[in-house]
């Protein structure tokens, strides 16, 4: 069965304090992995996808990287407006139309 | 831009009534998704629709079904709405390379 988790549940960070989330994933065959970001009471805004292997993407003070099995999501010098819950998911070849398998999160806060 | 957008933020309704939960997206996309999200329990899908007048159900269909009468626009219908369907209901779009989510509605039912 095709599975995403995510860890740490919940991390809470000093400003300035890097750190990185850890999203593991089972599928048959990666289509493609996302990472969005969802602050409290809105809908998950999209920060990256990663498609094969060794792939990178940067944004600001964030890094995500792919391996065979799992993704990570580097927070460099995080700053308190970086809080919110981050959400991996990810699309598995053969997967109907598109349908993405969520994650449940991790939830970041950053004190200053 | 991508645009998607639902019809309320907030509403509360009480058990028995019919809901509409409406979604627009303003990009042409054919794939639009309705899932709904709970504290502990994450995402997860309800319909979703890959054309006009095409859908197909996800993990937990029970309890709802879907319009979609027109390309932009996709409907979330709660034909008996009961509390255990209090949640946020988040609308997503598929565009080439991921899906854009619209900022969700918090329905209550009383």
């Amino acid at each position: 069965e095709d599975q995403v988790t995510q860890s740490p549940e919940a991390l809470r960070l000093q400003e300035g304090e890097s750190s990185s989330l850890n999203c593991s994933y089972t599928v048959s065959g990666l289509r493609g992995l996302f990472w969005y970001r969802q602050d409290p009471g809105k809908g998950p805004e999209f920060l990256f996808t990663l498609y094969s292997a060794g792939e990178e993407k940067e944004k600001e003070r964030l890094k995500a990287t792919l391996t065979k099995k799992e993704s990570f999501l580097h927070i460099t010098a995080p700053k308190p407006e970086d809080s919110a819950t981050y959400l991996c998911a990810v699309q598995a070849i053969g997967g109907s139309q598109g349908n993405l398998i969520f994650g449940k999160g991790t939830k970041l806060s950053v004190k200053p | 831009d991508v645009k998607v957008t639902q019809s309320s933020r907030y509403l509360v309704k009480r058990t028995g009534e019919k809901v509409f939960l409406e979604c627009v997206q303003d990009m042409d996309h054919e794939n639009m998704f309705w899932y709904r999200q709970d504290p502990g329990l994450g995402l997860r899908l309800i319909y979703f629709s890959y054309d006009v007048k095409m859908k197909e159900k996800g993990d937990i269909p029970e309890g709802y079904s879907v319009s979609r009468e027109k390309k932009e626009r996709f409907s979330l219908i709660l034909e008996s709405a009961s509390t255990n369907q209090t949640s946020m209901y988040l609308c997503a779009s598929r565009g080439t390379d991921t899906q854009y989510f619209g900022p969700g509605t918090r329905l209550t039912v009383l």
